[in-house]
């Protein structure tokens, strides 16, 4: 099993839709969880840290389930600018290891 | 602020030719990473340097792979002898010395063994 599951998608969505992504982890003792953005043939950019209360940022809101090791993602009035890999990542900072594991990605498609 | 800068963008090499990748990390950061990702996988971490320091090297494949970083500031990794499932792309990152610091990636190296 994957420490890090995401459905790959594609998710081909139309401009203005609402878009939800999810995550599984299976390390229980995971204490960080991020979105990283990466675009074609790019490196992954930060998108958002996910916190235990749920956190929003612009169009973007993160939740994160502890008991059922659950993340999810949920993009609003998606933009064309959007299309792009939402990597799922995880790690466990408390343990001493900075070492981010991250999922296979999902891919988004925005169209027009 | 310059950010992680990484060298070659690109190589081809034949197999059992040797390959090094240099890492510049972002200026002032201690905690420097290699991550790759091979075909059709996620990204996997290699090894965490501390300074000069390798603090976790548990995801280096092989013997074949030898990462430096000699004074703490950039990093290198070797491939020697290189073999085909090398191929894929390597990145890496770096972070301040924070508990949950961000890391901040480059824009990988593509390999290629033939």
């Amino acid at each position: 099993r994957k420490e890090v599951e995401q459905d790959p998608g594609p998710f081909n969505v139309p401009e203005g839709a609402t878009v939800a992504f999810n995550c599984t982890y299976s390390n229980s003792a995971s204490q960080s969880f991020f979105w990283y953005r990466q675009d074609c043939r790019k490196e992954p950019k930060l998108l958002m840290s996910v916190y235990s209360s749920g956190n929003e940022d612009g169009r973007f809101t993160a939740q994160l389930n502890r008991a059922s090791q659950y993340i999810s993602l949920l993009i609003r009035d998606s933009k064309l600018s959007d299309s792009a890999t939402y990597l799922c990542v995880v790690n466990q900072p408390d343990t001493g290891r900075r070492a981010l594991t991250f999922g296979s990605g999902t891919r988004l498609q925005v169209q027009p | 602020e310059a950010g992680v800068t990484q060298f070659p963008s690109h190589s081809v090499i034949e197999k059992g030719q040797t390959v090094t990748l240099r890492c510049d990390p972002i200026s002032g950061h201690d905690n420097l990473y290699w991550y790759r990702r091979v075909m059709g996988k996620e990204i996997k971490f290699l090894l965490h340097f501390v300074k000069e320091s390798k603090q976790d090297e548990s995801g280096m494949p092989n013997n074949r792979f030898l990462a430096e970083r000699t004074g703490g500031t950039y990093s290198t990794l070797k491939v020697q002898p290189a073999e085909l499932e090398d191929s894929g792309v390597y990145f890496c990152a770096s972070s301040q010395d924070l508990a949950r610091g961000t890391q901040y990636f480059g824009p990988g190296t593509r390999l290629l063994v033939l």
